[in-house]
Formats: structure tokens, sequence, C-alpha cells
């Protein structure tokens, strides 16, 4: 079966850090990834998804930034934090373009 | 913008009863819809699909209408329980998914 993993879980970092979040899919290939944000209370956004190794496309223009350097792992990274880079960050995968997603654990981000 | 939307933010269901979410979509090309749970601090969990070729499918205690005429969306579930107090996303495929901003339902007691 497959599994998606996130880490780290809990994330607590300065305004002006670097981050760096992975996201790993086990049992399954070529999936297409996707990266979401969540404010709280707040619905979900979509930050960046990919249908392979090396592409990516970014949805909305913003401070962050995803890599994607093999098949299965998808990260997400920023040079600089900045407040409103705080949220509840939410790693996807599905087996096609507008297929059923299925939702890692997630990574809650505090930027001070 | 999102252009998958729900009536409500709030909702408020009585243990035991049927609780109704509803869901309105604006794409009338979308052809799978697609309703998710998610618990506070979690990763949200797929309950049920559609596509757009039916305009009723059933679960365990849940329910899906679709009415393409009015582009709209409902998750029924039965015999609400505590475990079903989240937050409920409907979402659209065209393409790639869009979600909805959710309901959060609230069981009284």
């Amino acid at each position: 079966s497959q599994t998606i993993h996130q880490w780290p879980a809990t994330l607590v970092q300065p305004v002006g850090s670097p981050l760096s979040l992975e996201c790993t899919v086990e049992g399954t290939s070529n999936p297409n990834l996707y990266w979401y944000r969540q404010a709280a209370g707040r619905g979900l956004q979509l930050l960046f998804y990919s249908v392979g190794i090396g592409q990516i496309s970014s949805e909305v223009p913003q401070n962050l930034s995803a890599s994607r350097p093999q098949d299965r792992q998808f990260i997400l990274s920023s040079k600089k934090l900045l407040l409103s880079d705080s949220g509840f960050y939410l790693c996807a995968w599905s087996a096609g373009q507008g297929s059923e997603q299925y939702f890692g654990p997630g990574t809650r981000l505090t930027v001070t | 913008g999102e252009s998958v939307g729900l009536h409500l933010p709030t909702l408020s269901v009585q243990e035991g009863d049927n609780s109704i979410i509803n869901c309105a979509y604006s794409n009338s090309a979308s052809d799978y819809f697609i309703w998710y749970k998610q618990e506070s601090g979690k990763g949200p969990q797929f309950i049920i699909d559609i596509r757009s070729n039916m305009d009723k499918r059933q679960g365990q205690r849940v329910t899906v209408l679709l009415n393409k005429t009015v582009k709209h969306l409902s998750l029924q579930i039965a015999a609400t329980q505590p475990g079903d107090s989240a937050v409920y996303f409907c979402a659209e495929n065209d393409d790639k998914i869009i979600f909805g901003k959710g309901t959060r339902l609230h069981i009284l007691p």
C-alpha cells in the first residue's frame, strides 16, 4: 500500500531563517506531487505541483520554492522566512492529474 | 480565486441526527468531485467521490448528491457521531483539484 510521509511534524523558525520541508511517498511510481498551505481556520491553498522529476509548477507568487530531486521526494524550501509563511503545510500525491489526492500528516510551521 | 465554495462555514448538528453539508461549484466542465474530512491537526482524508455521470453515490453512513443543473454538491452523514466532528471540504476536478474553503461540523451532545 502507498504511504506518504512529511517531516518535521512541527517547526518553529525565526524570521529570515531558511526552510526545508520534506515529503516522501512509498508504494507508487511517478506520482503527481503537491504542496498546499493552510492558514488557521482556512481552506487549502495550492502552492506547487509536480508531474515528474525536476518538473515544478508554481500556483502563486511567493517566498517559497519547491524541488523534486527524486521520483518520490518533494521538498519545499525558502531562503528567508517571513511571518506570513506560518501555517500548516500539507503534501499530497495522486496517481494522475485530477485524480483523488492522498495527503500526508502535515507540518505546522510557526515563524517568530 | 477558488471556484468551489461552501454555503456555510460552520454547521452544528445534534448527535444522532443527519448532517447535510452543501457545496456549490462554478465550472460546468468539472467531471469529478470529492469530499474530504480534516480532523484538527491532521491532513485531509478522502471520504467519498462522485463522477459527473452519476447524481448519487453512497458509502458507509455517507451519501454524496450531485446536481449538475444548478452545480451543487452535498454530503449527507447519517446518524452523526462525535467522531464526525471535523472540517469538510468539497473539491472539484478541472484538470487539477480545486478545494473549497471548508465547513466545520460541530456535534452537539
